[in-house]
């Protein structure tokens, strides 16, 4: 089973500062490594998949990066709206399963 | 837009099962993956399995080790609804459950996944006595 780790567990950052979200898997998942957006009381929301492919209608201050067992969400601006947890979660390619980390809360300094 | 619309809360005792239906409003599953996702209050996201259209006709099953013999996961292409059943529930599958559909392909023998990107707005599961 492959376990994810996220780093740090809380990120406080300025609104229009830059926040760099880690995310590691315990062995490697290629470019299998998709980020998520969950605000208190919401579903979750895609925002990147095959580790750096923006989602439909997220905007271009979002960008992943990485591969194998690294990953890093990049949110370039601070918008006060991306206040927020972040989940990276992997999938294995045969048989397709998930795991999620234990996601980034990013609050307001 | 495709919406998933999710069974409404429930409340269940230890021991019972629960069974929790999603169904696409203004689109379909055909050809879509469908994963269950759940988080207990104050936790973060967990997967729980999900099924993957094989071969065009076939819904191939996974689930986590951790569910492994207490979820059943399927999906009726029929009238575009999955359902997400779990038994001998305990207090800690106290939790929001929440269906999300995937785009997947297969090329060349190898699969691709596209995400999760639309969501239920998650179910309500109790389990006290």
């Amino acid at each position: 089973e492959i376990v994810m780790t996220q780093s740090p567990a809380t990120l406080s950052v300025s609104p229009g500062e830059r926040a760099t979200l880690s995310c590691r898997a315990s062995q490697s998942v290629s470019g299998n490594l998709a980020w998520y957006q969950q605000k208190p009381g919401q579903a979750p929301r895609l925002l990147i998949y095959g580790a750096s492919t923006r989602a439909t209608g997220i905007p271009a201050r979002f960008s992943g990066s990485g591969s194998g067992t690294e990953f890093t969400l990049t949110i370039s601006s601070l918008q006060s709206e991306d206040f927020a947890v972040y989940y990276c979660q992997q999938y294995n390619n045969w048989p397709p399963l998930f795991s999620f980390g234990p996601g980034t809360k990013v609050d307001m300094k | 837009q495709v919406q998933l619309v999710q069974s409404g809360a429930e409340v269940k005792k230890p021991g019972s099962s629960v069974k929790v239906s999603c169904k696409a409003s203004g689109g379909t599953f055909t050809n879509y993956a469908i994963s269950w996702v759940r988080q207990a209050p104050g936790q973060g996201l967990e997967w729980m399995g999900g099924v993957i259209p094989l071969y065009g006709t076939t819904n191939h099953a996974n689930y986590a080790q951790k569910f492994q013999g207490r979820v059943t996961i399927t999906k009726d292409d029929s009238t575009s609804t999955a359902y997400m059943e779990l038994t001998s529930l305990r207090s800690e599958d106290t939790a929001v459950y929440y269906c999300a559909r995937q785009s997947v392909a297969t090329i060349r023998g190898v699969y691709y996944d596209y995400g999760m990107d639309v969501w239920g707005q998650g179910t309500t599961v109790t389990v006290a006595s």
